[in-house]
């Protein structure tokens, strides 16, 4: 089965820091892959997704970036973190479009300082 | 956007059915729906999907109205875990993009 490995699982920066945060899929090749935030509340917000490595979309304008180097590594960056960045991230993967379940990491909690 | 609409909450005591609703009257036909559940602080948790026709598992069931542009999740016999929010999900064919709503917030009450 397909399981989603995410972290870290919580963090605590300074604002103006620089952020990673990586998330890596088995069980399955060729994924798509999700970036959510969820700042208060509920409501995931979606940021970023791919359909393969390097292909990245970005669904809102926001100071963090994403990359896809490798079939089953997301990563979420920033190279400086602004108050508003606080959140609950997550990752998610999902199978071929239209099919699948979806699979969640268990989330980063982000705080920035 | 999202391109779902679920009622914000709803309440249901425990032991009896949850039925939560959910309208997608813009999905197209290969679009699939499904269905998540949230606890406070944790990832998602998958709980059923479907195209068209009704499914049920050994959590929940889903019934699709014909012209699918609407569908309700049952929990049949609800329990205070139940309690969480409940994400009704259109997955596109076109550019992968996975759009949440704001969930529908189910409260179980004893």
């Amino acid at each position: 089965s397909q399981t989603i490995h995410q972290w870290p699982a919580t963090l605590v920066q300074p604002v103006g820091s620089p952020l990673s945060l990586e998330c890596t899929v088995e069980g399955t090749s060729n994924p798509n892959l999700y970036w959510y935030r969820q700042a208060a509340g509920r409501g995931l917000q979606l940021l970023f997704y791919s359909v393969g490595i390097g292909q990245i979309s970005s669904e809102v304008p926001q100071n963090l970036s994403a990359s896809r180097p490798q079939d089953r590594q997301f990563i979420l960056s920033s190279k400086k973190l602004l108050l508003s960045d606080s959140g609950f991230y997550l990752c998610a993967g999902g199978g071929a479009l239209g099919t699948g379940e979806l699979f969640f990491g268990e989330g980063s909690r982000l705080t920035v300082l | 956007d999202a391109k779902t609409t679920q009622p914000p909450s709803m309440d249901c005591a425990e032991g009896r059915a949850a039925n939560l609703p959910c309208n997608h009257s813009t999905i197209s036909g290969n679009e699939y729906v499904y269905w998540y559940r949230q606890i406070h602080s944790q990832g998602p948790q998958y709980i059923i999907h479907g195209l068209k026709n009704n499914e049920t598992n050994e959590m929940a069931s889903l019934i699709i109205t014909e012209d699918r542009k609407s569908s309700t999740l049952i929990l049949p016999h609800a329990t205070l875990r139940d309690t969480a929010v409940y994400y009704c999900i259109v997955l596109y064919n076109q550019g992968g993009k996975l759009i949440f709503g704001q969930g529908t917030e189910l409260s179980v009450k004893p």
